[in-house]
């Protein structure tokens, strides 16, 4: 089935640095989703990026489709302590229905 | 608002016991999915089911079995549950029959099995 790698699976960083995790598949994706899940909360939906060499951004997180649409990577500049959480890519895989793979998540640490 | 429920919080079961999980969703959409969370190991799809009595296998079904009778309903069931089922279950909810769209989570089910 389909499956996605995710890394790093931690990040620790002094806030006010930047933070990236990367997301990859061994096959073409139609799209690729960001999910962001607070310490004890649930995944909240961030974006979804669907063309090949998308670049999407919200403040100071930035999201980006490779041109082979087999990769993303979400990008936060000048972390803050509210940006901690586990941030996961999404994918979907087609079985009968449409079903959405996560990948492991990265954790991030914030320290002020 | 999209509102996805899932029924308890917290629970604390015994092996062998019989466990149900409930999840409605209240926006009329035809897919929905159950999650198991593990630390290290992200979330891993049960089950999903794109419409009433319809249901697929995801990569973690062992020991576990679905119903949905009803579009806004999906229920997860542990038939004799085991410690190795001790975990956080999400559930899901998402619009539409194409390859598209955000998923909808619920607060989450953290199951304990004693």
């Amino acid at each position: 089935g389909q499956q996605v790698m995710q890394i790093p699976q931690y990040q620790h960083v002094q806030e006010g640095e930047d933070f990236t995790t990367y997301c990859n598949s061994s096959t073409t994706l139609s799209n690729i989703q960001w999910y962001k899940q607070r310490p004890g909360g649930h995944p909240v939906f961030l974006i979804q990026l669907v063309k090949s060499g998308e670049v999407k951004k919200q403040k100071r997180l930035t999201f980006q489709f490779g041109e082979a649409k087999k990769n993303s990577s979400l990008h936060i500049t000048a972390t803050q302590t509210t940006d901690v959480g586990t941030y996961f890519c999404a994918v979907p895989y087609r079985s009968g229905g449409f079903k959405t793979i996560f990948g492991a998540g990265t954790r991030l640490f914030v320290k002020a | 608002d999209v509102k996805v429920t899932q029924s308890s919080r917290y629970l604390v079961k015994r092996t062998g016991e019989k466990v149900f999980l409930e999840c409605v969703q209240d926006m009329d959409h035809e897919n929905m999915f159950w999650y198991r969370q593990d630390p290290g190991l992200g979330l891993r799809l049960i089950y999903f089911s794109y419409d009433v009595k319809m249901k697929e296998k995801g990569d973690i079904p062992e020991g576990y079995s679905v119903s949905r009778e009803k579009k806004e309903r999906f229920s997860l069931i542990l038939e004799s549950a085991s410690t190795n089922q001790t975990s956080m279950y999400l559930c899901a909810s998402r619009y539409g029959r194409y390859d598209t769209g955000e998923l909808f989570f619920g607060e989450g089910s953290r199951l304990t099995v004693l």
